[in-house]
């Protein structure tokens, strides 16, 4: 069955450079989630669409900004790289929203290494 | 305030024997989903069990099994005869029936030792 597709899978950037991440949700999937995992740490929700409209926002950073297309994928922007920001991204989609009674399934991650 | 707490930061057993894995939750809200998650060494988070808090039956899918208890606030994981290809780090999460977020525990380390 088809997944969730991210990419790129790795990133290396230099501070204060940007960066954008890649989402292409399950196929008929029309909601996407992104999440962030430091290392070591338990992923932390940061923002999510639905029908390409924000659903609900977590702990996203100003420097960060996301949206959905009108074919449902998602990208995830990041400016003013910090060292703090390298982490594993995740982006999960799932059909329709209104919370948990959808389960949210899980692409394999961005992981984003600021040098 | 939602919150999960997984008290075990890392277990291990040898191959073959019977783990569970604990898991607290706490909510304000009647209608919440349950979940648990196993991130393997390679990364990617794989989706396992949702449940919803107005369906307390256990759950059992092969060597997998789920036990709901809404008087302790619990949803504990249990896994029989355990396999090397089990050892990974196992996440409890919340989802509050209004909201997008799914609120993940800090995660249990399984090591299953041959």
């Amino acid at each position: 069955a088809a997944g969730v597709i991210q990419s790129p899978r790795h990133l290396i950037k230099e501070k204060r450079e940007t960066a954008t991440l890649k989402c292409y949700p399950i196929p008929r999937h029309d909601t996407v989630y992104w999440y962030q995992q430091g290392p070591g740490q338990d992923p932390q929700f940061l923002i999510s669409f639905y029908e390409k409209m924000q659903s609900d926002k977590g702990s996203i950073p100003d420097r960060f900004s996301a949206q959905q297309f009108s074919d449902y994928h998602s990208e995830l922007n990041m400016s003013s790289l910090e060292l703090g920001d390298s982490a594993l991204y995740f982006c999960a989609s799932s059909y329709g929203t209104s919370g948990g009674q959808e389960t949210q399934y899980f692409g394999p991650g961005t992981r984003l290494l600021v040098l | 305030a939602q919150k999960v707490t997984q008290a075990q930061t890392e277990i291990s057993v040898v191959e073959k024997e019977d783990v569970t894995l604990d898991c607290v939750y706490e909510t304000r809200d009647t209608t919440y989903y349950l979940f648990w998650y196993k991130q393997p060494p390679s990364g990617e988070l794989v989706f396992l069990i949702r449940r919803n808090s107005f369906d307390e039956q256990n759950e059992i899918s092969g060597r997998y099994s789920w036990n709901f208890q809404k008087s302790t606030s619990s949803f504990n994981f249990t896994i029989t005869a355990s396999q090397v290809v089990d050892s990974a780090v196992y996440f409890c999460a919340l989802s509050e029936g209004r909201d997008d977020k799914i609120i993940f525990g800090k995660g249990t380390r399984l090591h299953i030792l041959p």
